[in-house]
């Protein structure tokens, strides 16, 4: 069974800050893995999405890099904002019948202006 | 593009009574969707998987009498919680699965209270 790891699970920064948010995951065998954003009291945006082929993604000032063979991911946030302030989830889709995620718990991310 | 569109997004009912939340993909088929529930500060839980046209398949200890969901149509699920309890307040969110990327959007979710 999949297993999803969020490491921190909370972490804040000044303003302008560089910041990596770590996933780790148990079951190298994934289809693809997604990183979300989810503000209080909302459903959740999808920033990124890697494809198991894939070693990154980059989208502004955010890139998610994936390990396969060490069962992990990392999201990189560039010059943070206090709009970045969020909880950010990763999942795992492992394929399969019916392409389930797995989802770690987060990490709590404030950025302080 | 790939937009869920989910409705309400608060709902306040009595003990006893029933409650029905839609989720409705506005530019895309969506032939799988997802229903989740997540209690504060606390990840996703998947509720079930309801795949258009058949019955839904629901994860181990959800009851799916008490959580009804119907996927009549390309476009729409629907998830009706049946004789609600307090204990079933949480904020419920779906989900459909994007054939083009084999990625995941979903819904902005919604808060149910039961008092």
């Amino acid at each position: 069974k999949q297993e999803v790891t969020q490491i921190p699970a909370a972490l804040s920064v000044p303003e302008g800050e560089n910041l990596v948010l770590n996933c780790s995951f148990t079951d190298s065998a994934i289809y693809n893995l997604q990183w979300f954003r989810q503000d209080p009291g909302k459903g959740l945006t999808s920033l990124l999405l890697i494809q198991s082929s894939q070693r990154e993604q980059t989208s502004g000032r955010l890139n998610a890099s994936l390990d396969k063979s060490s069962g992990r991911s990392t999201l990189y946030i560039a010059a943070s904002q206090p709009g970045d302030s969020a909880t950010y989830l990763c999942a795992s889709n492992s394929g399969g019948s019916n392409y389930k995620l797995t989802f770690g718990k987060g990490t709590l991310l404030t950025v302080n202006p | 593009g790939a937009v869920v569109s989910q409705h309400p997004s608060w709902v306040i009912c009595k003990s006893g009574t029933s409650v029905k939340i839609e989720c409705r993909s506005l530019d895309f088929q969506a032939t799988t969707m997802f229903w989740y529930r997540q209690f504060p500060k606390q990840s996703l839980m998947l509720m079930a998987t309801s795949n258009e046209g058949s019955k839904a398949t629901y994860e181990q200890g959800v009851e799916k009498d008490k959580f009804l969901i119907n996927h009549a149509s390309l476009t729409l699920s629907t998830l009706t919680v049946t004789s609600a309890h307090p204990e079933d307040s949480s904020f419920y969110i779906c989900s459909a699965r994007v054939q083009a990327y084999y990625g995941y959007t979903f819904g902005s979710g919604t808060r149910l209270t039961v008092v």
